[in-house]
């Protein structure tokens, strides 16, 4: 079976600091991979997809980059936080063919302080 | 692309019969409609999915109109369990045409 995994789960970080997040999918190959953020209380933004190894779509321009060292590890990036990237961070992955079925991680909650 | 409409929240008692509609007005032919369920602090989790007609599996029914502009989730004989946050997604030619929706908070009461 499939299981994807992030870490860490929970982030106190300060203004300015840099962002590691890291996601890996096990069980399944060439999978699509998203970043999704979530503002307290709001919907889904997606951040950045990729649909194999180096290859990264940016859906929103920010501070935030992505990369795709390994066909089932995804890890989100910043060299400087800002206050408004605090929220939750969610990756999730679907087979290579379909898009709507997505399989989300367990999350990592991100506070800038 | 198809911009989704969903109710902010709703409210309902367990043992009732709850229906959440997604409006979807410029639906394209080769997107699908996917509602997922998110409780707080989680991701969120696949209910279901479909193209047209009806839908049904062992947790809820997909209803979608002939014109598909819009979509209903039934969420049969809900509990208190049931109280979460449920989205529709509509998309499926490529990843950068997934539409999510804002989501719907339902609470469901004793």
């Amino acid at each position: 079976s499939q299981t994807i995994h992030q870490w860490p789960a929970t982030l106190v970080q300060p203004v300015g600091s840099p962002l590691s997040l890291e996601c890996t999918v096990e069980g399944t190959s060439n999978p699509n991979l998203y970043w999704y953020r979530q503002a307290a209380g709001r919907g889904l933004q997606l951040l950045f997809y990729s649909v194999g190894i180096g290859q990264i779509s940016s859906e929103v321009p920010q501070n935030l980059s992505a990369s795709r060292p390994q066909d089932r590890q995804f890890i989100l990036s910043s060299k400087k936080l800002l206050l408004s990237d605090s929220g939750f961070y969610l990756c999730a992955w679907s087979v290579r063919s379909s898009y709507n079925e997505q399989f989300f991680g367990p999350g990592t909650r991100l506070t800038v302080l | 692309l198809a911009k989704t409409t969903q109710p902010i929240s709703m409210d309902s008692y367990e043992g009732q019969e709850v229906n959440i509609t997604c409006s979807h007005n410029n639906i394209a032919t080769n997107d699908y409609i996917t509602w997922y369920q998110q409780f707080p602090s989680q991701g969120p989790r696949f209910i279901i999915q479909g193209y047209k007609t009806k839908v049904t599996n062992e947790v809820a029914s997909l209803f979608i109109p002939a014109d598909r502009k819009s979509s209903t989730l039934s969420l049969p004989r809900v509990s208190l369990s049931d109280t979460a946050v449920y989205y529709c997604l509509v998309g499926g030619d490529s990843n950068y045409q997934l539409i999510w929706g804002a989501g719907t908070k339902l609470i469901i009461k004793p």
